[in-house]
């Protein structure tokens, strides 16, 4: 079975700094991983996928993660931060059932990212 | 194009009454997947349609849960006999197919937040 873990349901960033939001996996198959954003009342936006190619995968809004099999990790970085950053942030593995070649996405339990002026 | 999207935007139901919850695709997307989403929680996986057929419902959380789609279109979620703990915003999100090793982007509604008193 696939499942993630989000590290810090709540992280805090000054504007301009440094965006870090950590995603572990665990997959008994090689993993598709997901990163969405969901502003406020909102749903849920996707800013960047990894599918077995490049390790470093860019998103929007400046967003990057990078996929590490050693650390079974795909966290997710921002430069600097943005006031229009402020959201919850979800990382997801895809799980494939081999009976019907189907696929869910299996999520984390969310990072709420809160930005200080 | 438009996205997806659900209706209502906001229920507010007593113990016991039945709910019907609305997903209407993106236009052509063959896959269409209902989640929920608790408070201070991830989002968990309820049933997958791929067009009217649902494969893998192993995610309904009891018989109180049943979804259908017709037309490979709209899709609605009911939950009967509402129970407090059902209090929770459901997710609907669609893509273009599903399976066969294919990872097409999940495109995600506003939901519907649920509220059982």
């Amino acid at each position: 079975a696939q499942s993630v873990t989000q590290l810090g349901s709540h992280v805090s960033v000054s504007e301009g700094a440094l965006v870090l939001l950590r995603c572990n996996y665990s997959s008994s198959v090689p993993p598709y991983l997901f990163w969405y954003v969901q502003y406020p009342n909102q749903g849920l936006q996707l800013l960047l996928k990894y599918t077995s190619a490049a390790t470093l995968v860019k998103g929007i809004n400046g967003f990057e993660a990078e996929f590490k099999k050693s650390e079974t990790s795909f966290h997710l970085t921002k430069p600097s931060a943005h006031m229009s950053d402020a959201a919850e942030y979800f990382c997801a593995v895809r799980a494939f059932f081999t009976d019907f070649g189907n696929e869910k996405l299996t999520f984390g339990t969310g990072t709420r990212l809160t930005i200080i002026p | 194009g438009a996205g997806v999207s659900q209706s209502p935007s906001n229920k507010v139901t007593e113990k016991g009454k039945d709910v019907e919850l609305r997903c209407d695709p993106i236009s052509g997307h063959t896959a269409l997947y209902w989640y929920r989403q608790r408070l201070g929680q991830g989002l968990e996986f309820l049933i997958y349609f791929q067009g009217n057929s649902a494969p893998d419902k192993s995610g309904l959380p009891s018989d109180r849960f049943s979804a259908e789609r017709t037309g490979e279109s709209v899709s609605t979620l009911t939950i009967q006999r509402t129970q407090q703990e059902d209090s929770a915003v459901y997710l609907c999100a669609s893509s273009l197919a599903s399976g066969g090793g294919r990872t097409d982007t999940q495109y995600f509604g506003p939901g519907t937040r649920l509220t059982v008193l």
